[in-house]
């Protein structure tokens, strides 16, 4: 199947600071890449749909500035954390759909904020 | 409002016996239904893909059932090995491919 690539698996950050996570499609081309956040033992929400070059479109309650969304090209979509406070600590995956109507996963980032 | 539900109780069978899962949904008209595979600490892993105008799916060991009238699916794993021990999440596509996770069932299979 279809390979997500996902970086970093774990960050540990100060609060305040920045944390980028890349989400990289390695063999196919992905014009829409999803960014989900999962707390322990809950179901994935889904943060915001990434479509390459364009801007991408948050769900109801999620923070635009705060979860900045990149996806410059057809397989990298990046999400930066910015001014993170411990209550963004959670586990951030990444999707991207094939163009057979498949969504891949990353492996996820566990994030920290101290 | 919207809502997808699976068994929040963790399901436990014996090895070689048949496990079954179940989704039902409310207030949604999915275009395709998918289950995935999660282990601790990973991302979710696609297992199969059911579509509104197919009633069942199978692939090697699973079986995916989707009953549009009751608004359920069921995710079945024949001759269960201790391997198939995960949670398994059941997911809506809805218009403009938005995918909808359920909050998973956790599999415990035995030897």
């Amino acid at each position: 199947g279809a390979v997500v690539s996902q970086h970093p698996s774990w960050v540990i950050c100060k609060s305040g600071t920045s944390v980028k996570i890349e989400c990289r499609s390695l063999d196919f081309q992905a014009t829409t890449m999803f960014w989900y956040r999962q707390f322990p033992k809950q179901s994935l929400m889904l943060m915001a749909t990434s479509n390459e070059g364009s801007k991408a479109t948050y769900e109801q309650g999620v923070e635009k500035d705060k979860f900045l969304i990149n996806h410059a090209s057809l397989t990298l979509s990046t999400l930066t954390v910015t001014s993170a406070h411990p209550e963004d600590s959670s586990f951030y995956i990444c999707s991207a759909k094939t163009t057979n109507e498949k969504l891949f996963f990353g492996s996820g980032t566990q994030l920290s904020v101290l | 409002s919207q809502k997808i539900e699976q068994n929040s109780e963790a399901l436990n069978i014996q090895e070689g016996k048949t496990a079954t899962l179940t989704c039902n949904y409310t207030n949604y008209s999915p275009a395709y239904l998918q289950w995935y595979r999660q282990d601790p600490g990973r991302g979710p892993v696609f297992l199969l893909l059911i579509r509104e105008n197919e009633k069942e799916k199978r692939k090697e060991r699973l079986k995916v059932t989707f009953d549009t009238t009751l608004k359920q699916s069921l995710f079945h794993i024949t001759a269960s090995q201790p391997a198939d021990s995960a949670t398994y999440l059941c997911a809506l596509i809805t218009g403009g491919f938005k995918t909808i996770f359920g909050a998973g069932t956790r599999l415990f299979v035995k030897a």
